[in-house]
C-alpha cells in the first residue's frame, strides 16, 4: 500500500514562509500531485496542483523533484488565517486509487 | 459558479439501518468522488465516478455502494449501518481525473 506522509504539525509566525513536505513513495507514473486546506467542519479546499518541477499560483508554490516521490508545499509569509489542517492528494502507482497525506496541522501564532 | 453541494448536512441512524447522502457536482464536471473523513482515520478513498460508471473503489466492504446519475449527481449508499461508520462522508468532483477535485462540505454521520 502506499504510504504519503506529512508531519503531523507545524508552528510558524505570521509573515513567515511555511514549507510542508508530502512523502509519497508510490505515486501513480500519469498522476497529478494535489495541496488542500481543511479548516474544521468544512470541505478540504483546493489549494494547487502540479505534475513536475515547479508550479506557482497566487496564494502558494508546489515544489515536486524529478523522482516525484516527494512534494513540497510553500506558503509564502503565513497569516493567522492560514491556521488548518494541510493535505496532499496523489494517485497510487498500480491501482490508481487516491490517497490522502496523513495532514499537517499548521498553527499561525501572531 | 456553485459549489460541490451535498445532502443532508448531518444525518443520524442506529446500527443496522441504511442510508443514502447525495452529491451534487460543479456544472460541466463528469467525475464524482466519494471519501471517508472519520476521527483518527484521516481521509479514505471511498468510489470514483465518471459518465456515470464506477471507475475505482477503495478498501471498504461492498455494503458501501453508490450509483451516478445522467444529470452527473450520485448518491452513496451504505447498508447495514455500524458504529465506525460514523464519520464525514465528502463528496468532490472534476472535470476529468486530471483536472483538481473540488469538495463539498460533507455530511455528518452519527451511527448510534
Amino acid at each position: 500500500l502506499a504510504k504519503t506522509t506529512q508531519p503531523i504539525s507545524m508552528d510558524s509566525y505570521e509573515g513567515q514562509e511555511v514549507n510542508i513536505t508530502c512523502s509519497h513513495n508510490n505515486i501513480a507514473t500519469n498522476d497529478y500531485i494535489t495541496w488542500y486546506q481543511q479548516f474544521p467542519s468544512q470541505g478540504p479546499r483546493f489549494i494547487i496542483q502540479g505534475y513536475k518541477t515547479k508550479v506557482t499560483n497566487e496564494v502558494a508554490s508546489l515544489f515536486i523533484p524529478a523522482d516525484r516521490k516527494s512534494s513540497t508545499l510553500s506558503l509564502p509569509r503565513v497569516s493567522l488565517s492560514d491556521t488548518a489542517v494541510y493535505y496532499c492528494l496523489v494517485g497510487e502507482s498500480g491501482t490508481y486509487k487516491y490517497i490522502f497525506g496523513t495532514g499537517t496541522r499548521l498553527k499561525v501564532l501572531a | 459558479e456553485a459549489g460541490v453541494t451535498q445532502s443532508p448536512t448531518h444525518l443520524i441512524k442506529t446500527r443496522g439501518q441504511q442510508v443514502t447522502l447525495r452529491c451534487s457536482p460543479i456544472s460541466g464536471h463528469t467525475s464524482v468522488y466519494w471519501y471517508q473523513q472519520a476521527l483518527g482515520l484521516g481521509l479514505q478513498f471511498l468510489l470514483w465516478y465518471d459518465e456515470g460508471e464506477e471507475r475505482n473503489r477503495g478498501n471498504f466492504p461492498p455494503r458501501f455502494s453508490g450509483r451516478q446519475f445522467p444529470n452527473y449527481s450520485s448518491e452513496l449508499n451504505v447498508n447495514a449501518l455500524e458504529l465506525e461508520d460514523s464519520a464525514l462522508y465528502l463528496c468532490a468532483s472534476s472535470r476529468d481525473r486530471y483536472q483538481p477535485q473540488h469538495f463539498g462540505d460533507g455530511t455528518r454521520l452519527s451511527i448510534l
